[in-house]
């Protein structure tokens, strides 16, 4: 059984560049979510997806947006990046018959830095 | 605005000290508080409560919920350097088939030898 698996690891990027994240879920979750993690602060929620279709969505601008597939993994794309999206980028996903609530699974995250 | 507020910030003891972690929060529809452990970077899953003053216990660390004057505390027993982490506090609330997980900051304990 393969964990959540997370790419890239690091990477930096310019202010107003579009950046792209990839998950990929838990063997048999059918759920996904993203987080943002700020240096010192708490995981925040911002976007569930659940077969394909966005199923809740944290306090974040439509810059932020993501892609489920068929085979569950996910995307994570932010436009237009700013300075305070420098973040780790946490993705979780969560087995069927949980309603994408109750234990998460997370991947080990991607470190964005923007300059 | 849903609200999960931990403390301590951070804490350090000696190795076979017992700690006390709190969480208190504000939600509207609560539905479940979950405790997760960060070493690095993946949080790994502790507890998950859902009712009000059952203990839920693994090895050295309990957990319990009081939803009447919503709060909860992870305990950890005899620690070790190994517990050394950031320890995060998550509540569960919203409705209709979609619940939203707020995390609280973290505690963060230093174990020392």
């Amino acid at each position: 059984e393969t964990g959540v698996t997370q790419s890239p690891t690091h990477l930096i990027k310019t202010r107003g560049q579009q950046v792209t994240l990839r998950c990929s879920s838990q063997s048999g979750h059918n759920t996904v979510s993203w987080y943002q993690q700020a240096l010192g602060q708490g995981p925040q929620f911002i976007f569930q997806y659940y077969r394909e279709e966005e199923n809740g969505r944290g306090n974040f601008p439509p810059r932020f947006s993501g892609l489920q597939f068929p085979n569950y993994s996910s995307e994570l794309n932010v436009n237009a990046l700013e300075l305070d999206d420098s973040a780790l980028y946490l993705c979780a996903s969560s087995p069927p018959g949980q309603g994408g609530t109750g234990e998460l699974f997370f991947g080990e995250g991607s470190r964005l830095t923007v300059l | 605005e849903d609200k999960v507020v931990q403390s301590p910030l951070s804490l350090v003891v000696h190795e076979g000290d017992t700690v006390t972690l709190n969480c208190s929060y504000e939600v509207t529809n609560f539905r479940s508080l979950l405790w997760y452990k960060q070493e690095k970077k993946a949080p790994t899953f502790l507890f998950m409560l859902t009712s009000s003053g059952i203990e839920k216990k693994s090895g050295r660390l309990s957990s319990i919920l009081d939803k009447k004057e919503l709060f909860s505390i992870l305990n950890i027993t005899a620690t070790q350097t190994g517990d050394s982490a950031v320890y995060l506090c998550a509540v569960e609330a919203g409705g209709g088939g979609s619940y939203i997980p707020t995390f609280g900051r973290g505690t963060s304990l230093i174990v020392h030898p």
